[in-house]
């Protein structure tokens, strides 16, 4: 089956700090690729995607490249805010499928 | 355009009581989807509608829980009886077509005492 593995938090980092959140994954074919976001007291958010092989998807300054070498989908940022404190969670779909599988989400804090 | 919305945004209830929970998918979506996340742990699927029909409902973890999609706009999903462990969030989303971007509501808020 599907599913995801992402790093476990909690992270807390400084402002100006850089962020990666690591997420492998294991799936059949060739699944598109999410990053979620929930911001405190907001919904899910879609922060960007990947839909195929080294397709680098991008948002808000953050980036994840789509690594079919390593099934990985990486997530990135070179300067944090605090603004970027959230729960962050990697996520796939399968072609032709509609079910999204998770992974159990990193939350992020950053400190002025 | 609204968004998906749901209500209530937070309910606290006693173990044994029923919770009626209810999303509007956003206007011209006819799929609509109910995940849910439980002691902090990942996102999980719970079932699919295409406009009044249950999809797949393969998620739903027992049958305590009832979701239903009258006349194919909003959807509800019932708690009877509620119970400790059902505690956490229950996401509400919508696509307008298969395949095509799933957008997601707020959350409801659960608590069960």
């Amino acid at each position: 089956g599907n599913s995801v593995t992402q790093m476990e938090g909690p992270v807390t980092l400084s402002e100006e700090a850089f962020l990666t959140i690591n997420c492998t994954y294991t799936a059949t074919g060739y699944p598109s690729l999410f990053w979620y976001v929930q911001y405190p007291g907001e919904g899910l958010q879609l922060l960007l995607k990947a839909t195929k092989a080294d397709d680098k998807g991008s948002n808000k300054g953050f980036e994840a490249t789509y690594r079919k070498e390593t099934t990985s989908f990486h997530l990135e940022k070179g300067s944090v805010q605090v603004s970027d404190s959230a729960v962050y969670f990697c996520a796939l779909i399968r072609s032709n499928d509609y079910k999204l599988s998770f992974g159990a989400g990193t939350t992020v804090t950053v400190r002025a | 355009e609204a968004g998906v919305t749901q209500f209530p945004s937070h309910s606290v209830i006693e173990k044994g009581q029923t919770v009626t929970l209810r999303c509007d998918p956003i206007s011209g979506h006819d799929n609509l989807y109910w995940y849910r996340r439980v002691m902090g742990k990942e996102i999980k699927f719970l079932l699919h509608f295409v406009k009044e029909s249950k999809q797949d409902e393969s998620g739903m973890p027992n049958n305590r829980f009832l979701a239903e999609r009258t006349g194919g706009t909003y959807s509800t999903l019932k708690v009877q009886p509620a119970e400790l462990e059902d505690s956490g969030v229950y996401f509400c989303a919508s696509s307008q077509s298969q395949g095509s971007t799933i957008y997601f509501g707020e959350g409801s808020w659960l608590t069960v005492v």
